[in-house]
């Protein structure tokens, strides 16, 4: 069964920077984009990161995504109160011929 | 700026189908797809089925059976219908748009979000 597997919790401190990890296979990761979604409490999920490692508009640079392979990292550093979300990875998969995401990361900022 | 506005009915007894709708404004549109996705409590986020502009349609394999979204150009609205509900079917349900029209979508814009519970 194609899955994308994240990392249930992760958590820093004011400053730090912390890393979120998507684990895919070839039929998802490996051969396709991979984008980030934050979400919030109480809101609908934001897109963060797409094509790998693309910001849109608006979106601060201490956000970055990388791609290597079948998995993927988001990486978040000047942590900040407000970065407290869900952070989801999405992919295509190819045998799936469908969206994935990912379990989803809860980011917590001490 | 692209803006969605969803409506739709909030509670749902099992076994009917619930119907939730998208209007999207401010952006062409043509070369999108127009999506829904949904997140149950405690769980995270499930793709549950594209649609594009000639009305050709992805759906998730758990969910194709039971899944239909359709498209209504003149009303720049999409919809949602799933039936046969059951509890498991409890979540908040999202349209969004998917740029571009392709496998490498991402979900740029999105609906507020409209919660759904299946009781009786």
């Amino acid at each position: 069964q194609a899955v994308l597997t994240q990392a249930p919790s992760v958590s820093g401190t004011p400053g730090q920077r912390v890393t979120i990890f998507c684990s895919g296979s070839s039929s998802n990761i490996a051969s396709n984009y991979v984008h980030w979604y934050q979400q919030l409490p109480g809101t609908a999920p934001k897109l963060l990161i797409y094509n790998n490692n693309e910001r849109p508009s608006g979106v601060p640079d201490r956000f970055s995504g990388s791609k290597s392979g079948a998995s993927a990292s988001l990486a978040i550093s000047g942590l900040r109160s407000e970065d407290e979300a869900d952070y989801f990875c999405s992919s295509w998969d190819d045998s799936l011929t469908g969206r994935l995401f990912g379990g989803g990361t809860k980011l917590t900022v001490l | 700026q692209v803006r969605l506005q969803q409506w739709g009915t909030g509670l749902v007894k099992p076994s009917e189908t619930l119907s939730l709708s998208c209007e999207f404004f401010g952006g062409p549109f043509y070369g999108y797809y127009w999506s829904w996705i949904r997140r149950a409590p405690g769980k995270g986020l499930e793709w549950i089925g594209d649609i594009d502009q000639s009305g050709y349609t992805y759906y998730t394999p758990s969910l194709r059976n039971r899944v239909s979204i359709f498209l209504d150009i003149s009303k720049n609205q999409v919809s949602l219908n799933v039936s046969s509900v059951t509890a498991a079917d409890t979540a908040v349900y999202y349209c969004a748009r998917g740029n571009p029209a392709s496998a490498a979508a991402r979900f740029d814009s999105w609906g507020q979000g409209t919660v759904v519970t299946v009781s009786s």
